[in-house]
């Protein structure tokens, strides 16, 4: 049991590039997350999906697309990557229990973007 | 305002001793609280969890909430040098920005120096 896994764990790219981050969860959890954390700004929720097929915006999705491709895998994708995305971005996943919501992280992905 | 708020420290304790670390929220009608710890460098941890008003232990770790005062505390007692840690606050509210009520909101965290 892997809990939630994300690739790459570290990347670096130039202004305008694309990519795309994977996230995967083994724990058949319904509802997945993309943060983003930078110094002093705590995490702030990108995108989420509380099911296969459903994706809604964050708190900060400019910038930035996803995917629910299945029940396990979530992607965040850059298509024109800017500075300003330079940050560490991590996965999480939860199941849904009434009033419960415990999320559950990835290790990271830190990105540079020169 | 910020939604949830927590003192960034650093808050330095010495080894043997009771840590306390504080967070605020403004959404009175949130309904879960969680309690991470995240290590440098390293992604958030979940260590407690909290849904109605009182304490929670669970081993050296003490959760208070007090749904009145929008307040939530951790308590960690005969602190380690291996809970020194940032640790970060937060919250699942009822606020128009939740999707289906499954959003949480973090606070900014409280850098915690257990000194041995």
């Amino acid at each position: 049991n892997a809990g939630v896994t994300q690739t790459p764990k570290f990347q670096v790219l130039k202004t305008g590039q694309s990519m795309t981050l994977q996230c995967a969860q083994d724990m058949n959890h319904n509802s997945m997350y993309w943060y983003r954390q930078d110094p002093g700004m705590g995490l702030r929720l990108i995108y989420y999906s509380a099911s296969e097929g459903t994706t809604d915006k964050g708190e900060v999705p400019n910038g930035y697309n996803v995917s629910r491709l299945n029940k396990r895998e979530f992607s965040l994708r850059l298509e024109s990557a800017a500075p300003s995305q330079t940050s560490v971005y991590f996965c999480a996943s939860s199941t849904r229990q009434g009033t419960y919501n415990e999320q559950f992280f990835g290790p990271g992905t830190r990105l540079t973007v020169l | 305002q910020k939604e949830v708020e927590q003192n960034s420290g650093p808050l330095s304790v010495p080894e043997g001793a009771i840590a306390s670390l504080n967070c605020t929220y403004s959404d009175r009608g949130s309904q879960s609280f969680f309690w991470y710890r995240q290590y440098s460098g390293k992604s958030p941890e979940l260590i407690m969890s909290i849904y109605s008003n009182g304490d929670k232990e669970d081993g050296r770790f003490t959760a208070q909430l007090n749904k009145a005062s929008q307040y939530v505390s951790l308590l960690i007692r005969d602190s380690q040098p291996s809970d020194s840690a940032t640790y970060l606050c937060a919250v699942k509210g009822l606020s128009e920005s939740n999707f289906g009520n499954e959003k949480l909101t973090f606070g900014t965290g409280t850098r915690l120096t257990i000194i041995p």
